[in-house]
């Protein structure tokens, strides 16, 4: 079953809201966790760092103050798109990577099933 | 330079038949791990493979195998005995493992597109 959870899984929304995407590790406590943004039929793009207790860390031409992430538990990481336009519009995906404590899968890093993020 | 690379955009093969798909990877680290994903069109991402940069044999999974050619940097993904449902998108990752740490992100490449035909 699947270890890492992502909702909501689509969102459509209007241009200058604000939408809020979470990341819960399920079985398994997660200090770091990753962001992920993915255009139609490319890679997916880093986008930042979620550290539990600390600041994300966020890759280079990604707007700290447009993206904000809050890691505020073991297994919670929260992606907030402010005020989105539709150039925002995009697949938001999470990743977690189970740490050597984590018991069976130890180099495994696994992903939320995504978010489908629409702005009209 | 790309630390992930993957040359083929789209691959076709017959139902039951065997599929490579080639990636090529580049780091100067000793420690890392190569991954391979398949993502379906319904956008997740399905871990199927894990390859030690300390790993002697080749990784299997069922009908998945790495064929890991350490000299070469080459970790190319072997579908034995392809099935409809292969069909998708399928990445190469690496992760670097700086100081030792396993829980760096992934370097992923463009992506092969696998087409499975009856």
């Amino acid at each position: 079953g699947a270890v890492v959870s992502q909702h909501p899984s689509r969102v459509i929304c209007k241009s200058g809201t604000s939408v809020k995407i979470e990341c819960r590790s399920l079985d398994f406590q997660a200090t770091t966790m990753f962001w992920y943004r993915q255009f139609p039929k490319q890679s997916l793009m880093l986008m930042a760092t979620s550290n539990e207790g600390s600041k994300a860390t966020y890759e280079q031409g990604v707007e700290k103050d447009k993206f904000l992430i809050n890691h505020a538990s073991l297994t919670l990481s929260t992606l907030t798109v402010t005020s989105a336009h539709p150039e925002d519009s995009s697949f938001y995906i999470c990743s977690a990577p189970r740490g050597l404590a984590g018991g069976p899968g130890v180099d495994t890093q696994y992903f939320g099933p995504g978010t489908r993020l629409t702005v009209l | 330079a790309q630390k992930i690379t993957q040359t083929q955009p789209g691959m076709f093969v017959q139902e039951k038949e065997a599929v490579t798909l080639d990636c090529t990877y580049d780091t100067s680290d000793p420690s890392y791990g190569l991954f391979w994903y398949k993502q379906p069109s319904s956008g997740e991402m399905i871990f199927l493979i894990y390859q030690g940069s300390y790993d002697q044999q080749n990784a299997t999974e069922g009908r998945y195998s790495l064929n890991f050619q350490k000299a070469r940097k080459s970790a190319n993904l072997v579908i034995s005995a392809s099935q409809l449902g292969d069909s998708a998108m399928y990445f190469c990752a690496m992760r670097e493992d700086d100081r030792g740490s396993t829980l760096g992100r992934l370097y992923f490449g463009r992506g092969t597109q696998l087409t499975v035909w009856p």
